[in-house]
């Protein structure tokens, strides 16, 4: 899998919007970009993925710039509970290699 | 829905044991299922996958006699420590992909805590 490059740590206040990068020059075609986050002493737990076009759902949205060679996840109203590592994570969907290759990725802290 | 248990949460079992630890897909099938270990402050490292009736794949530097991964059924993965020194003392989690649906999203167990003494 391509390699991505993330803050090692990222700081925001509750309830104002975060922009988490993710650098993947890299990338290939059939790579999706995939989030992920973990909590403290908990497993991972998907967070949103997408290929070319942005994408929205309950938990966040996804910008992909449009060479696709960088992303940021957006976290529109940041929680004390958001407080987690966010790893981004490139898998290549055109193959039957189904695993994912964890970075460091980057510690949220967000402040009350 | 697609919930995926371990048990147990944590373990702490003396030097020269065999600890297994399950993983279980609840509300799914999943022919592939993935272990990894944590260290404290460090990023998930995957061990294995492993896939339903066959032999688990390794990554490389991971001992297989050492972790004994079977996968007897679509909902059952389980990872046995065998002679355990406290250097494996790690978090040890799992994944499941659901068989039955594409291939976006894993979904993570919430972890086990070994302990050798």
């Amino acid at each position: 899998d391509a390699k991505t490059t993330q803050p090692n740590s990222m700081e925001s206040n509750e309830e104002e919007p975060v922009h988490l990068p993710c650098n993947h020059s890299t990338i290939s075609g059939t790579d999706y970009i995939h989030w992920y986050r973990q909590l403290p002493s908990q497993g991972p737990e998907y967070v949103i993925h997408g290929l070319t076009s942005n994408v929205n759902n309950r938990m966040a949205s996804l910008a992909i710039a449009e060479d696709r060679k960088s992303s940021t996840l957006i976290l529109h109203r940041a929680t004390l509970r958001d407080a987690a590592v966010y790893y981004c994570i490139l898998r290549d969907v055109g193959g039957s290699n189904y695993k994912l290759t964890f970075g460091k990725g980057t510690l949220l802290t967000v402040n009350p | 829905g697609a919930v995926v248990s371990q048990h147990p949460s944590w373990v702490i079992c003396k030097s020269g044991t065999s600890v297994k630890i399950e993983c279980r897909s609840l509300d799914f099938q999943a022919t592939t299922m993935f272990w990894y270990r944590q260290f404290p402050k460090q990023s998930l490292m995957l061990m294995a996958t492993s896939n339903e009736g066959s032999k688990a794949t390794y990554e490389q530097g991971v001992e297989k006699d050492k972790f004994l991964i079977n996968h007897a059924s679509l909902t059952l993965s389980t990872l046995t420590v065998t002679s355990a020194h406290p250097e494996d003392s790690s978090f040890y989690i799992c994944s499941a992909r659901d068989s039955g649906r594409g291939n976006y999203e894993q979904y993570f167990g919430p972890g086990t805590r070994l302990t050798v003494t």
